[in-house]
């Protein structure tokens, strides 16, 4: 099983639309979680943090189930701006007691008129 | 100049050639990082240094040679590099705790580089 996993896509949506996904991760001793967004051919930017209460930011709502071992992000009234590879990172634990930030593959979001 | 920026934007050199990427950082963070994305791939963690001290090398060759004089620098020097290396390199920073576990991170906008 992959550390961080996250389905594609593409995901197609019409304008106004209301779209999830969901991004699983393998090592339940995992901290630090946060969803990116990476416009074609730029850098990824951080879209938001994740806390195990769930958090919000407009029309963004992220949130962790660690029981499950997923994070996902909801987008609300879906905008064409809205079009980019979604990209979840996790800290994963390694030998010694260290972290090192993992990605995902990204999920792509197609948000049409 | 503010963020993370990264030199230089592009770079086109042959598999002899021996070049190197720049990467600085202006906001103070303890730890710096080197991604590579291919084309289809996901986000291939490269190196770690926290505190400029080198924590993680992710089993890359030796062609990739990292370098961090001090917590604002980091260089990437490349030598008879192969075509399969073509991609963009992404150096990033973000600020890490005691258990390194860090709290964001902050991209340069990367160096887009071909290996011909």
């Amino acid at each position: 099983r992959k550390e961080v996993e996250q389905d594609p896509g593409p995901f197609n949506v019409p304008e106004g639309a209301t779209v999830a996904f969901n991004c699983t991760y393998s090592n339940s001793a995992s901290q630090s979680f946060f969803w990116y967004r990476q416009d074609c051919r730029k850098e990824p930017k951080l879209l938001m943090s994740v806390y195990s209460s769930g958090n919000e930011d407009g029309r963004f709502t992220a949130q962790l189930n660690r029981a499950s071992q997923y994070i996902s992000l909801l987008i609300r009234d879906s905008k064409l701006s809205d079009s980019a590879t979604y990209l979840c990172v996790v800290n994963s634990p390694r030998a010694g007691g260290s972290y090192i930030p993992t990605f995902g593959r990204g999920t792509s979001l197609i948000v049409h008129p | 100049e503010t963020g993370v920026t990264q030199t230089p934007r592009h770079l086109v050199m042959g598999m002899t050639n021996k070049k190197s990427l720049k990467c600085e950082q202006h906001l103070g963070h303890n730890a710096m990082y080197w991604y590579k994305q291919s084309a289809k791939k996901p986000l291939e963690l490269m190196f770690v240094y926290n505190f400029k001290e080198q924590t993680e090398n992710n089993s890359v060759p030796s062609r990739f040679s990292p370098e961090c004089p001090n917590s604002s620098h980091l260089f990437l020097h490349l030598h008879t590099l192969q075509p399969e290396d073509s991609a963009l390199y992404l150096c990033a920073s973000s600020q890490v705790d005691i258990y390194q576990v860090a709290y964001g991170y902050t991209f340069g906008s990367g160096t887009r580089l071909t290996v011909v």
